[in-house]
């Protein structure tokens, strides 16, 4: 059964904090993306990464920075959190796939609240 | 860039009625995907769809693609309860790009 975990469902964080968000995928999948949804915006996408040590921007990668050392593992690195980075963040992973992509994998979510 | 526009943002209907969300898109896609994401749930792949033209079936949910490659919609006949949740899709433009997700149409169904 295919698994992403992510290290916390709630968090509540002080503005000007560092924080970090962790996801496990136990797929051996390339791909990893982080995602945050907000009510009426959908799904945006802030980084993405197709290989350990590698990593490109997404749609909004202002405020974030990411962190992929091993190929299992995808961090997500608010250097100084602010209130208006209160979301709801997802990780995904799929395998890879270039002239037709694989479906993704969710993991359930953090919801981040900063305060 | 790409952008996925997806109607209805909402939609309300009684357990039996039929339902229909609509995905356009500002270009062509090589595929697109749909997912849905129950209350406090996270999203769960549907389908991709690949061909201009293609239709997909899942039981009481059929999926299309439109000629252009520029638009789909999944419909849903006969609702029931367990249908509710938001309905996303998701478009890809080239072979190297990533998805970019319409912003959902959240389905709540009535007994």
């Amino acid at each position: 059964d295919v698994k992403v975990t992510q290290s916390s469902r709630y968090l509540v964080k002080r503005t000007g904090e560092k924080v970090f968000l962790e996801c496990v995928q136990d797929m051996d999948h390339e791909n990893m993306f982080w995602y945050r949804q907000d009510p009426g915006l959908g799904l945006r996408l802030i980084y993405f990464s197709y290989d350990v040590k590698m990593k490109e921007k997404g749609d909004i990668p202002e405020g974030y920075s990411v962190s992929r050392e091993k190929k299992e593992r995808f961090s997500l690195i608010l250097e100084s959190a602010s209130t208006n980075q209160t979301s709801m963040y997802l990780c995904a992973s799929s395998s890879p796939g270039v002239a037709l992509p694989y479906e993704q994998y969710f993991g359930p979510g953090t919801r981040l609240t900063v305060t | 860039g790409q952008q996925v526009m997806q109607i209805p943002q909402y939609q309300h209907v009684q357990e039996g009625e039929d339902f229909t969300t609509y995905c356009n898109s500002s270009t062509t896609l090589s595929n697109i995907q749909w997912y849905k994401q129950r209350p406090g749930g996270h999203p769960v792949f549907l389908i991709q769809l690949v061909k201009s033209g293609e239709v997909k079936k899942q039981k009481r949910l059929t999926f299309q693609f439109g000629e252009a490659k520029k638009n789909s919609s999944l419909h849903i006949t006969a609702t029931q309860t367990t249908d509710v949740g938001t309905y996303f899709c998701a478009g890809r433009d080239s072979g190297y790009s990533t998805l970019t997700f319409g912003k959902g149409t959240m389905l709540l169904v009535s007994p």
